[in-house]
């Protein structure tokens, strides 16, 4: 079992929707990165947060550290929020901070 | 951006030849690391560095080395490639007070 799931795996929403990315992980994390790869493009990060929520124009990222879940948003969705959003956990490792990504939920909002 | 480029940013080569990825920052971070995306698969950590001279293996090392001779730059080498290497590379930076995370913008590598 990874130690950070995503869930849905791929996802179409229609132009306006409001959509949510979830990602579930196993273990204790000092904090959770949501990040956006764009087809054939590099990746951005979105979020990083270890409390609460966040807001950044119409992405909105949540987490819940008792129950080990996340989940990012967008209001009012537009084509070009089409993209792969990744779910990634940060944890202390024997003296360092080792980073697991999740396998990532793609996106395609139709106009 | 955080200043990250990668080079060269698509190589085709063979198999059996050594192949260096080159990750160069312009903002002075000390942590920056290596990683490989593949379909099915998150991103995985090849190795990472922590200062310079200062490198460790990650969770896919095998087949893989590590430089850094300056703060600048991160060299990863394939030192005789092989097919189940071919894959997008990715570098990336951890902005130490915040835990930050900047990538480049990757390197396809195909080995035939």
């Amino acid at each position: 079992k990874n130690e950070v799931e995503q869930s849905p795996q791929n996802l179409t929403a229609q132009e306006e929707e409001f959509i949510t990315i979830n990602c579930s992980y196993s273990v204790g994390i000092s904090a959770l990165h949501w990040l956006q790869q764009h087809p054939g493009g590099g990746i951005v990060s979105l979020f990083m947060l270890s409390s609460g929520k966040k807001k950044h124009g119409r992405l909105i990222a949540t987490i819940n550290i008792q129950e080990k879940h996340s989940s990012l948003h967008i209001t009012a969705s537009h084509p070009r929020d089409s993209a792969v959003y990744i779910c990634a956990v940060r944890v202390n490792s024997g003296g360092y901070q080792k980073v697991t990504f999740g396998t990532g939920t793609k996106l395609q909002v139709i106009p | 951006d955080a200043g990250i480029t990668q080079s060269p940013r698509h190589k085709v080569t063979e198999t059996g030849t050594p192949v260096t990825l080159r990750c160069h920052q312009t903002e002075n971070h000390r942590y920056m690391y290596w990683y490989r995306q593949d379909p099915g698969h998150g991103l995985r950590l090849i190795h990472y560095s922590y200062g310079v001279k200062d490198t460790d293996k990650g969770e896919v090392s095998d087949g893989y080395s590590v430089s850094r001779s300056k703060t600048e730059d991160f060299l990863l080498t394939l030192e005789s490639a092989t097919s189940s290497q071919t894959s997008v590379y990715f570098c990336a930076i951890r902005v130490r007070n915040t835990g930050e995370l900047f990538f480049g913008e990757g390197s396809r590598l195909t080995v035939l």
